[in-house]
């Protein structure tokens, strides 16, 4: 089984400020980790997915998430955010095998504030 | 536009009734899934087709069943639904199963029960 662990529930930022979301998963087999993004009313939206190889993911609108197995950790940055980047985030993970493979188990969601 | 569409928007209904929301995957996708996005529980994975069969289980209640049909569209239906059940149920759709093929997700249906 896993789980997921986002460690702020609310993150306000300035305009133009870098930002970290940061998320914590636990797991007893390999995983793959995601970051998806929930605008208002929306859906959910991929920004980017570790699968294997460079610990650094870059994803859409100039996310970056960076996987560090011994801290199971995989936090999401972007280095200048816009106030169109207020949203809700969502770290989750999958297994890469057996049942686990393809179902998402999410964590709570982060709320990102731009302030202008 | 994910491409995956769910239908209706929005359902209102009454304690103990039934209804069934209705997905339709991307053209070509092969897999749909069922989540469940509460306020108290977050968002949860309940169940999962793969060409027509159900392939994994979740935290689905068994008041809910779902299927998916030889077109590969997607029915979840809630039953004796209580005030509890008022949630966004999300429907979301990959080519295959797995995490290496990217889940794209409905707008969603909002479940009110009054």
């Amino acid at each position: 089984a896993q789980s997921v662990t986002q460690l702020d529930s609310q993150v306000p930022v300035f305009e133009e400020a870098p930002v970290e979301l940061r998320c914590n998963y636990s797991s007893s087999v390999s995983v793959y980790l995601f970051w998806y993004v929930q605008y208002p009313n929306q859906g959910l939206q991929l920004l980017l997915k570790y699968l294997s190889g460079s610990t650094l993911v870059k994803g859409i609108n100039g996310f970056e998430a960076e996987f560090n197995k011994s801290q199971t950790s995989f936090h999401l940055r972007k280095p200048s955010v816009h106030i169109s980047d207020t949203a809700e985030y969502f770290c989750a993970v999958s297994g890469t095998g057996g049942t686990s493979y393809g179902k998402l188990t999410f964590g709570q969601g982060t709320i990102l504030t731009v302030h202008p | 536009d994910s491409g995956v569409t769910q239908t209706p928007k929005h359902l209102i209904t009454a304690t103990g009734q039934r209804v069934t929301l209705r997905c339709s995957p991307r053209s070509g996708d092969l897999s749909v899934y069922w989540y469940q996005q509460s306020l108290d529980q977050g968002l949860q994975f309940l169940i999962q087709y793969y060409n027509g069969e159900e392939r994994a289980k979740g935290n689905i209640l068994e008041r809910f069943s779902a299927q998916q049909f030889p077109d590969l569209h997607s029915e979840l239906n809630l039953s004796s639904l209580e005030l509890g059940d008022s949630a966004l149920y999300f429907c979301a759709s990959s080519v295959v199963p797995g995490g290496d093929y990217e889940a794209f997700f409905g707008q969603g249906t909002r479940l009110t029960v009054v």
